[in-house]
């Protein structure tokens, strides 16, 4: 059983502060991961997807990817509250030659000016 | 707008109605999904569907019943639900599902908020 695990939070921080995202896997072979951010009463929207090992940067977002601890984060700097929201962590992993993502149950960040 | 549409939005139903949620997309996707989220669960993958063949089926209830009829079109039929079925129900359509760095690039549906009496 492919899990992925994330703390539901809330992860509370006030406007201005770096919002630190967390995200663990148990496949150690997943290959492809990605952040959703789902708003209250709205569907998932992907915000970054990493691959391979180190950070990766898109404006105030840096996913950090570390294979070996099988370990992804989101950092967000600047947070504002428009940046409240549920995050979704998603792994990718083979399974009989197709690739499914599967997902965390998300954590929940609030940004309180 | 994603360029995947889920109709209806809301959907009340009984146990012995029958009723079907429906998902297009507009972006030339080769893949389908449909997904239940519930409170407090990550979101469960139910079906996929690539180039309208099923690839995946989550041991999910035959009183869910997908029908992929072209790649731009996906169905989920309902029968004899329970209340425990009460979710919204999520389509997503990607690239493909043998590419590892695309596949995971959903876009998905405003969902459909599914109520069962």
């Amino acid at each position: 059983q492919k899990e992925v695990e994330q703390n539901s939070g809330p992860l509370s921080v006030p406007e201005g502060a770096i919002a630190s995202l967390n995200c663990t896997y148990s496949d150690r072979v997943s290959q492809s991961f990605f952040w959703y951010r789902q708003y209250s009463g709205k569907s998932p929207e992907l915000i970054m997807s990493i691959y391979s090992n180190g950070d990766k940067e898109d404006g105030r977002f840096t996913a950090q990817l570390n294979k070996a601890s099988q370990y992804v984060s989101l950092l967000i700097r600047d947070s504002q509250p428009s940046d409240s929201a549920t995050y979704l962590c998603a792994v990718n992993s083979a399974s009989g030659g197709s690739y499914i993502p599967t997902f965390g149950r998300g954590t929940s960040l609030i940004v309180h000016p | 707008e994603t360029g995947v549409t889920q109709t209806p939005r809301h959907l009340v139903m009984g146990m012995t109605n029958k009723k079907s949620l429906k998902c297009e997309q507009h972006l030339g996707h080769n893949a389908m999904y449909w997904y239940k989220q519930s409170a407090k669960k990550p979101l469960e993958l139910m079906f996929v569907y690539n180039f309208k063949e099923q690839t995946e089926n989550n041991s999910v209830p035959s009183r869910f019943s997908p029908e992929c009829p072209n790649s731009s079109h996906l169905f989920l039929h309902l029968h004899t639900l329970q209340p425990e079925d009460s979710a919204l129900y999520l389509c997503a359509s990607s690239q493909d599902i043998v590419l590892a760095d695309t596949t995971g690039e959903l876009f998905f549906g405003e969902g459909s908020r599914l109520t069962v009496l």
